[in-house]
């Protein structure tokens, strides 16, 4: 069992909607991540969590440590938004490396 | 441009082959890793170095090694090169640890055939 486990892991949806990203993870962690990958292979880090929620433009990314949990959401989305995002954790105990799930593949249509 | 080099952009060599990949960290940046994304793995860390010295160890192979020079600049190298070593490879740097904020390069495409 992937230590990090990212759902749902295709979702297409239209312009304009809400669209709501889950992450679980089954270790202690410092720090949850969420990335951004475009098709043309470039990772962009957008969030970096250890409690409670954070907000940048239409991005807001949310984590529950007693439950293990990180959501990403986007509102007012649009095709540009169309990219894989992909939740990583620092393990705690002073590792750094990061643990990633396996991505979840956004296509919003206009 | 997000501050983090990393040279050849793509890399087609064969089987049983060597080649080395280079990262250039952001300005000020202490801290390096490396990352390799295949298709059927997805992103896994490879190992960290923090200014010249091996900080922690992921899942990175014995046929490969990495070094962190006085300039701060890494190199991974890979050996023995195998089909299934396809993959990007990222370089990330940080100012320290990934507590504190990272920035990716934009990768190597290495092929094998």
């Amino acid at each position: 069992k992937n230590e990090v486990e990212q759902s749902p892991q295709n979702l297409t949806a239209q312009e304009g909607e809400f669209i709501t990203i889950n992450c679980s993870y089954s270790v202690g962690i410092s720090a949850l991540h969420w990335l951004q990958q475009h098709p043309g292979g470039g990772i962009v880090s957008l969030f970096m969590l250890s409690s409670g929620k954070k907000k940048h433009g239409r991005l807001i990314a949310t984590i529950n440590i007693q439950e293990k949990h990180s959501s990403l959401h986007i509102t007012a989305s649009h095709p540009r938004d169309s990219a894989v995002y992909i939740c990583a954790v620092n393990p705690g105990g002073g590792a750094d490396g990061l643990t990633f799930g396996k991505g979840t593949h956004l296509i919003i249509q206009p | 441009d997000s501050g983090v080099t990393q040279t050849p952009k793509h890399l087609i060599t064969a089987t049983g082959q060597r080649v080395t990949l280079r990262c250039s960290p952001r300005s000020g940046d202490l801290s390096v890793y490396w990352y390799q994304q295949s298709l059927d793995q997805g992103l896994q860390f490879l190992i960290q170095y923090y200014n010249g010295e091996e900080r922690a160890k992921g899942n990175i192979l014995e046929r490969f090694s990495a070094q962190q020079f006085p300039d701060l600049h890494s190199e991974l190298n890979l050996s023995s090169l195998e089909l299934g070593d396809s993959a990007l490879y990222f370089c990330a740097s940080s100012p320290q640890g990934t507590y504190y904020g990272y920035t990716f390069g934009s990768g190597t495409r290495l092929t094998v055939v």
